[in-house]
């Protein structure tokens, strides 16, 4: 069983939708908890980190759901450059010195004009 | 601050034939890695290291060997690469000891193995 399971989607939406993506992760243990984008062929980047409580930033909002073990990202009024694939990220560590990351395979959304 | 730079970003190799791919960060970072990317797979960790000297293994290991001997540097090796081998590397470093911390990318190394 993989350690984070996404949608692959893909994702298509219109341009000012709501679209939502889930997450689920394996280990109870784990810690901290991540959403990265990558646009094709690129390295991926930090979208934004998800916290216990919930964390907005402009259009997106990841919340995290520790009992039932999955994390959401949220995206309000997408725009065409939003279109890229987002990868969920889990470590088991809260900064300590093992550091492992385990990623999900992505889910690709589209926004179409 | 050029960040993560890793190089080649392309290569061709013939099955046997030995390569490093080099990884470089001016960030001092403890902690850097190396990732490969394959369609349908996602992101999976072939090594890591938490510091000058110290070394690990991730989930796919084999057929690849890291050294860390300074903060700076962190080359893949592949010994006698194989077509299993074909796929998108990207090395990664963040600092230590903080919660949340960023994973910061170097660009790729696309690899094909004939």
């Amino acid at each position: 069983r993989k350690e984070v399971e996404q949608d692959p989607g893909p994702f298509n939406v219109p341009e000012g939708a709501t679209v939502a993506f889930n997450c689920t992760y394996s280990n109870s243990a784990s810690q901290s908890f991540f959403w990265y984008r990558q646009d094709c062929r690129k390295e991926p980047k930090l979208l934004m980190s998800v916290y216990s409580s919930g964390n907005e930033d402009g259009r997106f909002t990841a919340q995290l759901n520790r009992a039932s073990q999955y994390i959401s990202l949220l995206i309000r009024d997408s725009k065409l450059s939003d279109s890229a694939t987002y990868l969920c990220v889990v470590s088991l560590d809260r900064g300590s010195t093992l550091g492992r990351l385990y990623f999900g395979r992505g889910t690709q959304l589209t926004v179409w004009p | 601050n050029a960040g993560v730079t890793q190089t080649p970003k392309f290569q061709v190799l013939k099955t046997g034939q030995s390569m490093t791919l080099q990884c470089a960060q001016d960030m001092n970072h403890e902690y850097m890695s190396w990732y490969r990317q394959d369609p349908g797979m996602g992101l999976r960790l072939i090594h890591y290291s938490v510091g000058a000297g110290i070394t690990d293994q991730g989930e796919v290991p084999n057929g690849y060997n890291v050294s860390r001997s300074t903060t700076e540097d962190f080359p893949l090796r592949l010994l006698s690469a194989a077509p299993s081998q074909t796929s998108v590397y990207f090395c990664a470093s963040r600092l230590q000891g903080a919660t949340n911390e960023k994973l910061f990318f170097g660009s790729g190394t696309q690899l094909s193995v004939l």
